[in-house]
C-alpha cells in the first residue's frame, strides 16, 4: 500500500511568514509523528497524535508552532511568523497500534526560510 | 548527554569490512529502534529491540541490548557501498507516553 506522504517537498518563504506542511499517513494507523531535522543533526520531537486521545505537544519549540489531525487522518503543522532557525527538513511518521511499534516516515518537507 | 546517543559520529570503512555503531540511553525503555536515513530525508526502519531482548538479527544486521548498561550496539556485516548513509537509534520510554527519543546518528561512509 501507499507510504506516508508529505507536501510539500521543499518550501521556500520569507521570514514572518506563516507555513502549513501537509502529512497523510498509512491507512489505519493511528498513531502520527511531527519531528524536526537541523542539518546535519538528529531528529528533534515535536508533536504526537495517538487515535482521539489529546496530543503530546512537549516538543513543541514556541507557541508559533501548532499542529492539528482532521479526522484521525491527515495532519497539518503550522508555523506562524516564520524565523530563519525554523529552516530544517520536518519529517512525518506513522505508526500502527499498539503505539511504540516501528514508526514509517515520509521523505520530509525541506523548508527554508530566507 | 542526549537520551539516544550514538558513538561514533562517523564510521569510514572498506567495502566487505564490518561496521558497528553503538547507542546510549538514559531512561527505562520500552523498546529501542534502528533507523537509516539516506541524504537527509525520510528513515527508514531496520530492526526493533524490546527490553526484555538481548539479541536480535536481520539479513546482515545484529544488534544487541544491555538494559543494565543502557546501551545497544549495531552491526553490519560485509558491509556494502550502497550501505553509505546515516544510522539512528530511537527509544521508546515506558514514561506513558509513546514519544520517541532519536540519537544524533552515526554517518557511515562504505568505500568502494
Amino acid at each position: 500500500g501507499a507510504g506516508v506522504s508529505q507536501s510539500p517537498s521543499n518550501k521556500v518563504t520569507e521570514k514572518g511568514k506563516d507555513v502549513e506542511l501537509r502529512c497523510d499517513p498509512i491507512s489505519g494507523h493511528t498513531a502520527l509523528y511531527w519531528y524536526r531535522q537541523s542539518l546535519g543533526q538528529g531528529l528533534e520531537f515535536l508533536i504526537y497524535f495517538q487515535g482521539n486521545s489529546a496530543p503530546d505537544k512537549s516538543g513543541l519549540p514556541s507557541d508559533r508552532f501548532s499542529a492539528e489531525r482532521t479526522g484521525g487522518s491527515v495532519s497539518t503543522l503550522t508555523i506562524q511568523r516564520t524565523q530563519q532557525e525554523d529552516s530544517a527538513v520536518y519529517l512525518c511518521a506513522s505508526s500502527p497500534a499498539p503505539p511504540g511499534e516501528t514508526q514509517y516516515f515520509g521523505p520530509g518537507t525541506r523548508l527554508l526560510v530566507l | 548527554s542526549q537520551q539516544g546517543e550514538e558513538d561514533p559520529q562517523a564510521l569510514s570503512i572498506q567495502e566487505g569490512e564490518n561496521a558497528t555503531m553503538n547507542c546510549s540511553y538514559k531512561t527505562s525503555i520500552n523498546n529501542l529502534q534502528w533507523y537509516r536515513q539516506n541524504s537527509g530525508r525520510g528513515l527508514v526502519h531496520l530492526i526493533l529491540i524490546r527490553s526484555n531482548e538481548r539479541e536480535k538479527h536481520s539479513g546482515r544486521l545484529r544488534v544487541t541490548l544491555d538494559t543494565s548498561k543502557k546501551s545497544s550496539s549495531l552491526l553490519i556485516t560485509a558491509s556494502r557501498a550502497a550501505d553509505t548513509a546515516s544510522y539512528f537509534c530511537a527509544t521508546a520510554t515506558t514514561s506513558g507516553t509513546y514519544k520517541y527519543i532519536f540519537g544524533t546518528g552515526t554517518r557511515l561512509k562504505v568505500l568502494a
